[in-house]
């Protein structure tokens, strides 16, 4: 079974500065996806920026980047530029298509605070 | 275009009682998935439906959970004899469901459920 281990269960940063959330997996497929959702108090997960594991190159989305380790099953996300908004708790997700369903496996999460 | 609905938002019952849980998925969206995400945890797998059909049921917990989708695109989740360990915010996410890679999940707001 996939698991996906999120070991910081709590972070803060100052508004302006650079933090990075950490995520490791474990699988056994070759093929498979990687996200980070964040869930504001709002309840409403919005999805961050996904990685294709086939993909060496990380994925970017404006102030959000992954350091993607394939060998080493690990999957950060980097947050440039912190901003009040990004106040969130933030979730890494596995998925493949084995067996034809999609589901995401999720983490515990990461609440990430951004201080003024 | 609208997101993902889900009514009620909130939900509060009595140990023992049959609720109902709806989800409006995107317009086109053909897959449907249903997670619960209890406090302070991610958000797991229930079911996912593509089309009609629930194609993985395997996260349903016990015979007292069951979900329909009818026509292709409303799903109702139906937990019948309702007890305390219920208490969650369930989760419906909607993709394109195209074959051949994983879609990206939009999430509706969650159902917040209290059994009393």
């Amino acid at each position: 079974a996939q698991t996906v281990t999120q070991s910081q269960p709590e972070m803060s940063v100052q508004e302006a500065e650079t933090v990075t959330l950490s995520c490791t997996y474990d699988t056994s497929e070759s093929n498979y996806y990687l996200f980070w959702y964040k869930q504001p108090p709002s309840r409403q997960m919005i999805l961050v920026i996904r990685q294709e594991a086939y993909k060496q190159q990380n994925a970017t989305e404006n102030r959000f980047s992954v350091n993607f380790q394939k060998a080493a099953k690990s999957f950060s996300l980097k947050i440039s530029d912190s901003q009040l908004g990004d106040t969130a708790m933030y979730f890494c997700a596995f998925s493949n298509t084995q067996g034809g369903s999609e589901k995401l496996v999720f983490g515990k999460g990461t609440k990430l605070t951004v201080n003024p | 275009g609208a997101g993902v609905s889900q009514t009620p938002s909130n939900k509060v019952t009595e140990k023992g009682k049959y609720v109902e849980l709806r989800c409006d998925p995107i317009s086109g969206h053909t897959a449907l998935y249903w997670y619960r995400q209890s406090l302070g945890q991610g958000p797991e797998f229930l079911i996912y439906f593509q089309g009609t059909g629930a194609a993985d049921d395997s996260g349903l917990p016990n015979d007292r959970f069951f979900a329909v989708r009818p026509e292709g695109s409303v799903s109702t989740l139906k937990i019948q004899r309702t007890e305390r360990g219920d208490s969650a915010v369930y989760l419906c996410a909607s993709s394109l469901g195209t074959s051949g890679g994983t879609d990206t999940q939009y999430f509706g707001p969650g159902t917040r459920l209290t059994v009393l």
